[in-house]
């Protein structure tokens, strides 16, 4: 089945404990990029990446990291988490940079 | 100002009338819109996507883009309780994989 798989599901860690969310995609897609959801907020881009070893800036990508060393995983990196980084991930990929799929979502929260 | 503005609703109809949902932009860039659903505690969905204006129908399901007025609609036919979801609009320039998207407008149909 063609999908985006994200780990975890959820996840509870404390502040300014590095931690990795994993994101798998199995359609060969070479745009991959990383949400997060707020309320009020909508969907915000993080990071995204157009193909292995480049990515670009999203419209929030302070306090995250991304890598793109394989083309099916694009893994987002909090150094130090912190509190305001609470919040519900999407992990998404698309073939051409137009319509994305997306994961299940990542909830995250930072005590 | 949000380059993407999209009323949150709640927007409530009886089952079988028709869903009109829209959204604003500032960014005349923007050439590739779509449309994703999502269901609570689920990933968003893509529905349709149009390149530059006009229109496009898919079932019960019609994509207008107006870019002179910078202004995109979807309208659900036949609306269905199934039909309940967040609707949320996105646009990018084409083939960058940067994207923009709405806030969301939450959609109840009632049987």
């Amino acid at each position: 089945e063609a999908q985006v798989t994200q780990n975890p599901r959820y996840l509870i860690t404390v502040t300014g404990k590095k931690l990795t969310v994993t994101c798998s995609q199995n359609m060969n897609h070479e745009y991959m990029s990383w949400y997060r959801q707020d309320p009020g907020l909508g969907l915000r881009q993080i990071y995204y990446s157009m193909n292995v070893e480049v990515t670009d800036k999203g419209d929030v990508p302070e306090g995250y990291k991304v890598s793109r060393k394989e083309k099916r995983n694009f893994p987002l990196i909090l150094e130090s988490p912190s509190p305001n980084q609470t919040s519900l991930y999407f992990c998404a990929s698309s073939p051409d940079g137009s319509g994305y799929t997306f994961g299940s979502g990542t909830r995250l929260t930072v005590v | 100002q949000k380059e993407v503005e999209q009323d949150p609703g709640p927007l409530s109809v009886p089952e079988g009338a028709i869903v009109s949902l829209n959204c604003t932009y500032s960014n005349s860039a923007f050439q590739y819109f779509m449309w994703y659903r999502q269901y609570s505690r689920k990933g968003p969905e893509l529905l349709m996507y149009t390149y530059s204006s006009g229109n496009k129908e898919d079932g019960r399901f019609t994509a207008q883009v107006d870019k002179s007025s910078k202004y995109i609609s979807l309208f659900i036919r036949d609306s269905q309780p199934s039909d309940s979801a967040t609707y949320l609009c996105a646009m990018t320039p084409l083939g960058w994989g940067k994207f923009q998207f709405g806030a969301g407008t939450q959609v109840v149909v009632t049987p």
